[in-house]
């Protein structure tokens, strides 16, 4: 176990929807990164927040968004959702950037 | 990504052998992180390595960085059906104004049969 936690382990949901994933980072842990894999694109970074202020974006759609909140747990909001973004969401944690980043279980989003 | 080769894509070996994968940046690292995956499954953190030349070690596993930080090796020593995984390379590395926040680019992964 990570210590880090993330709500729903699956999300079966229709095109066009939106969907709300959330994390709770390892105690202590400031750095959240979210994170996509897919069979084609492999593991992806979307976006990294630190203590509550957004720090790094990778290739994130405008569809996706995400925040952190004051109690360090994160959120992330995707939303008109296409059949290309069924994958597996991961959030991880990090005490510092240059930290060991830990990974949670995983979301797995299915878009019929 | 590319900018982050792992070889090889796959891997076969009996229980009881040795082997290594390897991971390969064009690109100069501020830190190397090595995961196993089972599939499906989430990540589970084995190591970070930051400095050029450093090599760690746990249980069976030693992962090595050379150097000019451009290359790391995880060796498994007298392999088990435990260690089988999708095992992963994740590299830090400076942005364009040389800092770093801590994402990682992974590698394409290593997938590791192991037979009893």
């Amino acid at each position: 176990d990570s210590g880090v936690t993330q709500t729903p382990k699956h999300l079966i949901t229709a095109t066009g929807q939106r969907v709300t994933l959330r994390c709770s980072p390892r105690s202590g842990d400031l750095s959240v990164y979210w994170y996509q894999q897919s069979l084609d694109q492999g593991l992806q970074f979307l976006i990294q927040y630190y203590n509550g202020e957004e720090r790094a974006k990778g290739n994130i759609l405008e569809r996706f968004s995400a925040q952190q909140f004051p109690d360090l747990h994160s959120e992330l909001n995707l939303s008109s959702l296409e059949l290309g973004d069924s994958a597996l969401y991961f959030c991880a944690s990090s005490a510092r950037w240059a930290s060991e980043q830990f990974f949670g279980p995983g979301t797995r989003l299915t878009v019929l | 990504s590319q900018e982050l080769e792992q070889s090889p894509q796959s891997l076969i070996v009996q229980e009881g052998k040795n082997l290594t994968i390897n991971c390969t940046s064009s690109k100069t690292l501020y830190g190397l992180y090595w995961y196993k995956q089972k599939y499906g499954e989430g990540l589970i953190f084995l190591m970070m390595l930051q400095k050029g030349g450093e090599e760690k070690s746990h249980e069976k596993i030693t992962a090595k960085l050379d150097e000019k930080k451009q290359q790391s090796s995880l060796h498994i020593t007298a392999s088990q059906p435990s260690h089988a995984g999708i095992y992963l390379c994740g590299a830090r590395r400076p942005d364009a104004g040389g800092t770093s926040y801590g994402k990682l680019t992974f590698g394409q992964g290593t997938i590791l049969t192991v037979h009893p």
